[in-house]
């Protein structure tokens, strides 16, 4: 059972826009980064979001993301097929002294 | 170019141990935190444990899962990082990546099996 807290999955229509959230706690998204990572199947995840809302470097803007209070939210624009995977939160958790991840989010591109 | 490869990967019995490694290239080891990663099959991601930089004297941290059987050490003249495992149950088979900087770059993880 995971403490950070995201559906199971999304969908919706190439084009469209969709988001996913991720709810934690004072200890973990409450007081540290958000990270959010793009995994394929039979792929390792990579990361797409890292400091709660910055993108790195060859990560397209549709990607976006923001956090307020003890939750946060990832924001995908222009869906395209290619966007379909899954999505993992993840922040460090003060008092557990450990990272913690999302349980995963399933993204359908209708 | 940042490059992570795991290796040591295996099928290995329920109690056995597994010492995996994970070679590193494009980056100096001594100023980086690395973690690994683990994810069953079919299951989410779970973090293992984390090994601190030079600054902050190489402090490990783990998981409440792993702690007391798992325990990462790093060669940083060899530019490798290390994850040995003893205890091993079925609840510990997974993909395990070597990742690093807060998760920023990962490896393409090796398959650990326990299983009789």
């Amino acid at each position: 059972q995971s403490v950070l807290t995201q559906p199971p999955s999304v969908s919706a229509a190439p084009g469209q826009r969709v988001t996913i959230s991720c709810s934690g706690s004072r200890s973990n998204i409450g007081n540290n980064h958000v990270s959010w990572y793009q995994q394929f199947p039979g792929t390792a995840p990579k990361v797409i979001i890292y400091d709660s809302n910055k993108r790195p470097s060859g990560i397209p803007d549709r990607f976006s993301a923001s956090k307020s209070g003890t939750s946060a939210t990832l924001g995908i624009t222009g869906l395209q097929t290619g966007d379909e995977a899954d999505y993992y939160c993840g922040a460090w958790d003060t008092s557990l002294s450990g990272e913690l991840f999302g349980g995963g989010t399933k993204l359908t591109v209708l | 170019e940042v490059q992570l490869v795991e290796s040591g990967g295996g099928l290995v019995q329920p109690g056995g141990s597994l010492r995996l490694s994970c070679a590193v290239s494009g980056f100096t080891l001594s100023d980086h935190f690395m973690d690994w990663v683990r994810q069953a099959p079919g299951k989410g991601l779970e973090w293992v444990g984390r090994s601190r930089n030079k600054v902050e004297n190489y402090i490990t941290q783990y998981a409440a899962s792993v702690k007391g059987r798992f325990t990462i050490s790093r060669d940083d003249s060899k530019n490798a990082l290390f994850l040995q495992m003893n205890g091993l149950t079925s609840e510990d088979t997974a993909m395990y990546y070597c990742t690093r900087g807060f998760f920023f770059d990962w490896g393409q993880g090796t398959l650990v099996t326990v299983a009789s």
